[in-house]
């Protein structure tokens, strides 16, 4: 089955500590997305990755990272640097050339305490 | 500023009325517009809509797009509790950019 990982579903972790979000797809996408949720708030963009070995700012990016070594995964780094980062975290990915065309993961529920 | 701006930001309905929901957004390089329902986990897709003018429906939702006023709306019909969600907005623009989402609208039925 085709379709997008995320993992864990949920995640806790102490305040000051790094975390990283895990994302893979097979649908063999080009473009992969990362999206902050907060309570009862839309989606907001963190970054962005249209093809291997690039990937750019969002939004929200400050707080972040990411990296693109190979085109099934697209981990998102959590850095203690993030002031207030307990949020619902959703990955997405779409086709090349097809933005409006996204496939959501699961979501991953970080709480920091 | 929001270029994309869903309206009300929450809404409560009673079982059996119906809603509707707003988006307008900026025309730059608009593509399409698309709906999606949340559940408290992932997104799920409702509707596409790139032309004016040109109803979309799926059971007791409906959707249209204005290019000239630069809006669309949600309808839904003979509300449930089931329905209660929130309900995103987003816009595709030209090129490769990334789709613009709304905050959202939170709508509770209540029986």
């Amino acid at each position: 089955d085709g379709g997008i990982t995320q993992s864990p579903k949920y995640l806790f972790r102490k305040e000051g500590q790094n975390v990283t979000l895990s994302c893979e797809q097979n649908l063999n996408h080009d473009a992969m997305y990362w999206y902050r949720q907060d309570p009862g708030q839309g989606l907001r963009l963190i970054y962005y990755s249209q093809i291997v070995n690039d990937f750019q700012k969002g939004d929200i990016a400050e707080g972040y990272s990411v990296s693109r070594e190979k085109k099934e995964s697209f981990p998102l780094t959590v850095t203690s640097a993030q002031k207030n980062p307990t949020a619902f975290y959703l990955c997405a990915s779409t086709p090349q050339g097809r933005t409006d065309t996204q496939y959501f993961g699961p979501g991953t529920r970080l709480t920091v305490l | 500023e929001d270029k994309v701006v869903q309206s009300p930001l929450s809404l409560v309905v009673h079982e059996g009325d119906t809603v509707t929901l707003n988006c307008s957004y900026e025309v730059t390089n608009f593509r399409s517009l698309l709906w999606y329902k949340q559940e408290k986990k992932a997104p799920t897709f409702l509707f596409m809509l790139t032309s004016s003018g040109i109803e979309k429906k799926s059971g007791r939702l409906s959707s249209i797009l204005d290019k000239k006023e630069l809006f669309s709306i949600l309808n839904i019909t003979a509300t449930q509790t089931g329905d209660s969600a929130i309900y995103l907005c987003a816009v595709g623009y030209a090129g490769n950019t990334p789709l613009v989402f709304g905050k959202g609208t939170r709508l509770s039925v209540i029986a």
